[in-house]
């Protein structure tokens, strides 16, 4: 079955825009986690989702945020973009049940200019 | 969630096999130790998962000692594109009701001809 899919995988913005990423994850996984990736503070969580609604949120501000559909595909979008913000965005998806490993998708890399 | 530690960064040749290993004093009593791998510009991959003794699948075996306080990813007969970053996790099950996975920093191996 496919994988999960992140679009687009590059992305230029200019500092002060706002952005909107994608994630369709793989089918019948109803969880989806966001991911931020920097050289120099690593991949860091930023939030999940799980059937339309926000189980879990890591320590960003509330320019980041996200949501999910019906179909458990999810967006999340960042305003007021800063330098800071460019990074690879990274999403997961996994399935239900006790020991069930999360899929990456490969990642959005966004630069703000 | 338990803090690990990890060299930074390791060597190896094609043909060797590469061990890593993890320290996570502590750890909590439910809590299991994740392995995923990543290649630059792509999202990491699940390699392996234990709780306890010795766990091994089709590229990896995993050692964990007694007093759950370390673990060892044991890679056998390296190959070059085996090069990655190797990060160690220690958290609840994998998806088991809530999922956020927290990584370190993780260990680049680099494996040479």
């Amino acid at each position: 079955k496919a994988g999960v899919t992140q679009t687009p995988r590059y992305l230029i913005k200019t500092r002060g825009q706002q952005v909107t990423l994608s994630c369709s994850p793989i089918s019948g996984h109803r969880s989806v986690s966001w991911y931020q990736q920097t050289p120099g503070q690593g991949l860091q969580f930023l939030f999940e989702y799980f059937s339309e609604t926000q189980r879990n949120k890591g320590n960003f501000p509330g320019r980041f945020s996200g949501r999910q559909f019906s179909n458990s595909r999810s967006e999340m979008n960042v305003s007021t973009l800063e330098l800071g913000d460019s990074a690879l965005y990274l999403c997961a998806s996994s399935g239900e049940g006790v020991n069930t490993e999360a899929f990456f998708g490969q990642g959005t890399r966004l630069t703000v200019v | 969630l338990a803090k690990t530690t990890q060299p930074i960064s390791m060597d190896s040749y094609e043909g060797q096999e590469v061990n890593i290993t993890c320290s996570h004093n502590n750890i909590a009593t439910n809590d299991y130790i994740t392995w995923y791998q990543q290649f630059p510009s792509q999202g990491p991959r699940f390699i392996i998962q234990g709780y306890k003794t010795k766990v091994t699948n089709e590229v990896a075996s995993l050692f964990i000692p007694a007093d759950r306080k370390s673990s060892t990813l044991s890679l056998p007969r390296v190959s070059l594109s085996d090069t990655a970053v190797y990060y160690c996790l220690v958290g609840g099950p994998l998806y088991s009701g809530y999922s956020t996975l927290t990584f370190g920093k993780g260990t680049m191996l680099l494996v040479s001809p």
